[in-house]
């Protein structure tokens, strides 16, 4: 099977531009979960989807947000941009379900730069 | 609230000598997950382990073992007779029930094994 993959893998922008970014999970995988990795505040919990609805969010301004699609695939964009957003931003799949924990699959990560 | 501390920021090695990580979570509910993952310099998270809140069986897999003690609410990781591969960024983490995606990570331990 093929892992998460994260598109694009690198990326440049100016302060107060957006970006999105794209994760496709694993084949089968219906819950896809967006971390932001950054020196100062390490790994942390932006938001989970699951069957294109959004079932669990962290402490992130509305800048934030994502969506998933019906072929699980998710996206997330980050609106006005600033310097503290640059980070490594990681998606993990895991088949989903509600009562149970299903182990989640990291992929390589988009890293971000904010100029 | 639930929270992960990994007291060691970084640690130094010799190859061949044991060392062990440490982690310290808290958390309310009485059902939850802990994992380790290893990050090496290409970012992507490389899961280890997964261990449940009723499942406090020490397990071992090749030079890595795992020491889970609800008492003290640790969850340590030690690889014996370490080697060069081994250095990485290692991150324990915490899942409570239904939280679903939602992984609270340590600020990680990064481990230098020097030949």
């Amino acid at each position: 099977k093929a892992g998460v993959t994260q598109t694009p893998r690198y990326l440049i922008k100016t302060r107060g531009q957006q970006v999105t970014l794209s994760c496709s999970p694993i084949s089968g995988h219906r819950s896809v979960s967006w971390y932001q990795q950054t020196p100062g505040q390490g790994l942390q919990f932006l938001f989970e989807y699951f069957s294109e609805t959004q079932r669990n969010k962290g402490n992130f301004p509305g800048r934030f947000s994502g969506r998933q699609f019906s072929n699980s695939r998710s996206e997330m964009n980050v609106s006005t941009l600033e310097l503290g957003d640059s980070a490594l931003y990681l998606c993990a799949s895991s088949p989903g379900g509600t009562g149970l924990y299903n182990e989640q699959f990291f992929g390589p990560g988009t890293r971000l730069t904010v100029l | 609230a639930q929270k992960v501390t990994q007291a060691q920021t970084e640690i130094s090695v010799v190859e061949k000598e044991d060392v062990t990580l440490d982690c310290v979570y808290e958390t309310r509910d009485t059902t939850y997950y802990l994992f380790w993952y290893k990050q090496p310099p290409s970012g992507e998270l490389v899961f280890l382990i997964r261990r449940n809140s009723f499942d406090e069986q020490n397990e071992i897999s090749g030079r890595y073992s795992w020491n889970f003690q609800k008492s003290t609410s640790s969850f340590n990781f030690t690889i014996t007779a370490s080697q060069v591969v081994d250095s990485a960024v290692y991150f324990c983490a915490l899942s409570e029930q239904n939280q679903g995606g939602k992984l609270i990570f340590g600020q990680g331990t990064e481990l230098s094994v020097k030949p």
